[in-house]
């Protein structure tokens, strides 16, 4: 079975440039959720999805941050304008909601660099 | 004070050793817990899940203490690809709440 699928891996650019990352969670999963990594801050949740609904975006950064998720099958995640400190690895990760915690499951990871 | 704290290491031991890794949590009200493990370069992957009563998978072996607010791993007969950083991890809050707080990770390289 196909894991949870994000595009693009690598993404390097100038600051001021829109960023969109994308991300196909495992078919019948529940929840979507976006992660930043860093060395100095670990990682942290930004936004997560419970079937397509934004539950909690208390943890985008600032404006410049927006997420969606139009269907169940994919998600979006963009900045703009971006800026030198958003350079991190963002992963996306999806979850069964099945009454317990599911175990998250992620993917691959966009590994971004802002200019 | 963090919510997820974990000894950074780098803990380096020799294959075969026995290594044990500690994590405290601030919130009470946590009622999940795990353990993560990240290679280098890589996504996070579930390694298990820490019960109340503890649990055993294999050479790893998990152990939760609510009144100490405290997690621990141990890995017994340690071996070269058990070389990664580990994450301490626990639910937000009861509920429906899906939230997960991590923690930054505890390095351990195995050497042959």
């Amino acid at each position: 079975d196909a894991g949870v699928i994000q595009s693009p891996r690598h993404e390097v650019t100038e600051m001021g440039q829109e960023v969109t990352l994308r991300c196909k969670p495992i078919s019948g999963h529940d929840y979507l959720f976006w992660y930043r990594q860093t060395m100095m801050r670990g990682l942290e949740l930004l936004i997560y999805f419970n079937n397509n609904v934004p539950i909690d975006d208390s943890g985008m950064p600032e404006d410049r941050f927006s997420a969606k998720m139009p269907n169940a099958s994919f998600s979006t995640l963009k900045i703009q304008p971006s800026e030198p400190r958003d350079s991190a690895v963002y992963f996306c990760a999806s979850s069964l909601n099945r009454g317990t915690y599911q175990p998250q499951h992620f993917g691959d990871g966009t590994r971004l660099s802002i200019l | 004070r963090k919510e997820v704290e974990q000894d950074p290491g780098p803990f380096n031991v020799p294959e075969g050793a026995t290594v044990a890794f500690n994590c405290t949590y601030s919130n009470s009200a946590s009622q999940s817990f795990f353990w993560y493990r990240q290679d280098c370069r890589k996504e996070p992957k579930l390694l298990m899940s820490v019960y109340s009563s503890g649990n055993e998978d294999g050479r790893f072996t998990a152990q939760l203490n609510r009144a100490s607010q405290y997690i621990s791993l141990l890995i017994r007969d340690s071996k070269l690809s058990d070389s990664a950083t580990y994450l301490c991890v626990v639910s937000d809050n009861a509920g429906n709440n899906r939230k997960l707080i991590w923690g930054l990770g505890t390095s351990l390289a195995v050497n042959p």
